[in-house]
């Protein structure tokens, strides 16, 4: 079946200091991944994609994100945080496909809550 | 460039009562989606619409049902509220070639007292 977990909840760190988010998926085929950010009282925007070829990702707002297989993980990091990153952060997963399948479905973690302190 | 539009960002309902998202794509993609997000539970697929005609069900559809109007129009109808179904919908959609982007509207809050 397919699944994400994202193993934390809530990370704090302070302003500055670099971050890594956990993203751990389940995937019957070959996965494509995606994190999103959510601000508060706003929707979901795409911080970076994986579909094939290069593992490390970039993305935008100074985030990346490593795919590895044999670990079945997605990790995002940033070298240095922003107070403006404080957000929630999904990691997902989801399958490209032909017309009429479950193309676009998408399979998200619970989220983690990114608190920055000054 | 709209994107994906949500009507309406707020409502409160009363424990029976019936009501109708809307949401529209200016985007001519195939495939559209109704979320329902949470807290602690990110977000869950109620159901979606590969193609304009098609509907299918996601992971929690019960208490809901959908119409594909037209391709740019995926409606989400409670026919009768239940407290449970309080939560914050998100409705998306993407292109049918490789889920380049799913584009996501800004979301509505609803409450059911």
């Amino acid at each position: 079946a397919q699944s994400v977990t994202q193993p934390d909840i809530h990370i704090t760190v302070s302003e500055g200091a670099s971050l890594e988010l956990r993203c751990n998926y389940s995937y019957g085929a070959t996965p494509y991944l995606f994190w999103y950010v959510q601000s508060p009282g706003q929707g979901l925007q795409l911080l970076l994609k994986y579909f094939s070829g290069d593992t490390l990702v970039q993305g935008i707002k100074g985030f990346e994100a490593e795919f590895k297989r044999s670990q079945s993980s997605f990790n995002l990091r940033k070298p240095s945080v922003h107070w403006s990153d404080a957000a929630e952060y999904f990691c997902a997963v989801g399958a490209g496909g032909g017309r009429g399948s479950t193309l676009g479905r998408l399979y998200f973690g619970r989220g983690t809550q990114l608190t920055v302190w000054p | 460039n709209a994107g994906v539009t949500q009507t309406p960002k707020f409502q409160v309902l009363k424990t029976g009562q019936s009501m109708t998202l809307q949401c529209a794509q200016d985007m001519n993609h195939n495939s559209m989606y109704w979320y329902r997000q949470d807290p602690g539970m990110g977000l869950r697929l109620i159901y979606y619409s590969a193609s304009e005609g098609t509907t299918d069900k996601g992971e929690v559809p019960n208490g809901y049902n959908v119409s594909r109007l037209n391709k740019r129009e995926f409606s989400l109808r409670l026919e009768s509220a239940a407290p449970s179904q309080t939560s914050v919908y998100f409705c998306a959609s993407s292109s049918d070639r490789g889920l380049s982007r799913a584009f996501f509207g800004q979301g509505t809050r609803l409450t059911v007292v």
